[in-house]
């Protein structure tokens, strides 16, 4: 089955100073991969995903990751956080359930602290 | 607003009563996922609707819970004699078809506290 794990439950950086998140995942096949976001109390947004092809991704808000399928690993990026970064990260994959579908299997999250 | 509504976004309630809790998704998805949230854990998938057609089903989706989707629009998420341990953040998402895996758009979610 597949899984996610983020082995950071916190970090804390500085304003402006440069980010990285860690994501291993775990599963047989070509895995499609996400990184959401989710601001307390609210849903989650999508920040980036990985299908196929480059292997660089960028997303929204200045983030990037980057696929390591040697190291079944889907890092998030930023060069340079803001306060409103601050907020908790997920993880995901996405995998094919028993109906010929897909679902999402997300790690347990990073919480991003900013400090002044 | 287009983007995937829930409804209520708060809900407490005594032990033993029913809640129902509403999702609407972007209007042109026809996939509908349903999770949970509980405190210090991501997502955990529940069930999956394409159209109406409910496809899949978590382990964790008890006989006390029920989803709808009657129309393939809006989805319904009915728990029975709810209990302590369902109190947990109620996710819904939605997603285009046309790939077997897309990217889902989540609500904001049904936070759900159980006296």
């Amino acid at each position: 089955a597949q899984s996610v794990t983020q082995p950071d439950i916190h970090i804390t950086v500085s304003e402006g100073a440069s980010l990285e998140l860690r994501c291993n995942y775990s599963y047989g096949a070509t895995p499609y991969l996400f990184w959401y976001v989710q601001s307390p109390g609210q849903g989650l947004q999508l920040l980036l995903k990985y299908f196929s092809g480059d292997t660089l991704v960028q997303g929204i808000k200045g983030f990037e990751a980057e696929f390591k399928r040697s190291q079944s690993s889907f890092n998030l990026r930023k060069p340079s956080v803001h306060w409103s970064d601050a907020a908790e990260y997920f993880c995901a994959v996405g995998a094919l359930m028993n109906s010929g579908y897909s679902t999402l299997t997300f790690g347990k999250g990073t919480m991003l602290l900013v400090s002044p | 607003d287009t983007g995937v509504s829930q409804d209520p976004r708060h809900k407490i309630t005594k032990r033993g009563q029913n809640v129902t809790f509403r999702c609407d998704p972007i209007s042109e998805h026809n996939r509908l996922y349903w999770y949970r949230q509980t405190l210090g854990q991501g997502p955990e998938f529940l069930t999956y609707f394409q159209n109406e057609a409910q496809l899949e089903k978590s382990r964790l989706l008890s006989d006390r819970f029920s989803a709808e989707r009657p129309k393939g629009s809006f989805s319904t998420l009915e728990i029975q004699r709810t209990e302590q341990g369902d109190s947990a953040m109620y996710l819904c998402a939605s997603s285009f078809s046309g790939r077997s895996v897309n990217e889902q758009f989540f609500g904001p979610g049904t936070r759900l506290t159980v006296l």
